[in-house]
């Protein structure tokens, strides 16, 4: 069993505010990431890591930020929510050329 | 242009029936071709990946199989279940980069009745 977790797993909360979406895992793997997927849709890279103090932009263009300051976090974080960034957000965690884990995704909803 | 095309969209079959997923796919140059399972407002979870020279591999009553000259795989779920309702999603990796690019198809939506 994968051993990388997401929290909260569910977040409602009014535009505007200042939201960060926790991600961790203990496999000790370098490279993390962060997907954006809607409902019934395929997942869309937002940011990933190689490793400590790295972060790179994914595919697709986001208005939020992330830091990896320790092997095993990778926050994301939203400055100002807006309706718009209503989706689901999975993080996830490999090792070079193996399978990527995921988490159990946080489900963000802007009001 | 990488892509993942994934088919059908949707399926529904009757607990007890077989079924079969397809997956095309255009990424190059190649690493690898992994289905994963993904319920309902969760995160993935990985059923089989294959390399190159794979051609089939099984896990359970999920069986995968890949042609890499054709650029296809599928996966067959046998004596389906109730609870293999969920999306199943083909995700091809190339190796291309230091990262191994993550391609992601959109996923079947199958749903299993009783």
């Amino acid at each position: 069993e994968a051993d990388i977790y997401q929290t909260p797993r569910y977040l409602v909360i009014g535009t505007g505010k200042k939201i960060t979406l926790e991600c961790s895992q203990t496999m000790g793997h370098d490279k993390m990431y962060w997907y954006q997927q809607d409902p019934g849709m395929e997942l869309h890279l937002i940011h990933y890591s190689y490793g400590v103090n790295s972060t790179e932009k994914g595919d697709l263009s986001s208005e939020s930020t992330v830091s990896r300051i320790r092997t095993e976090h990778f926050p994301l974080t939203l400055e100002s929510a807006r309706p718009s960034h209503t989706s689901q957000y999975l993080c996830a965690s490999s090792r070079q050329a193996t399978e990527a884990f995921f988490g159990q995704g946080t489900r963000l909803t802007v009001v | 242009k990488n892509q993942v095309e994934q088919s059908p969209q949707s399926l529904i079959i009757l607990e007890g029936k077989n079924c079969t997923l397809q997956c095309n796919y255009t990424v190059s140059p190649f690493s690898n071709l992994r289905w994963y399972k993904q319920d309902t407002g969760r995160g993935p979870v990985s059923l089989t990946i294959m390399t190159f020279s794979e051609n089939t591999k099984s896990n359970g009553r999920y069986t995968a199989t890949l042609d890499a000259d054709t650029k296809q795989s599928s996966l067959h779920i046998t004596a389906s279940q109730l609870s293999d309702s969920a999306s199943y999603i083909c995700v091809v990796s190339d190796r291309g980069s230091t990262l191994g690019r993550l391609y992601f198809g959109r996923g079947t939506q199958l749903t299993v009745w009783p």
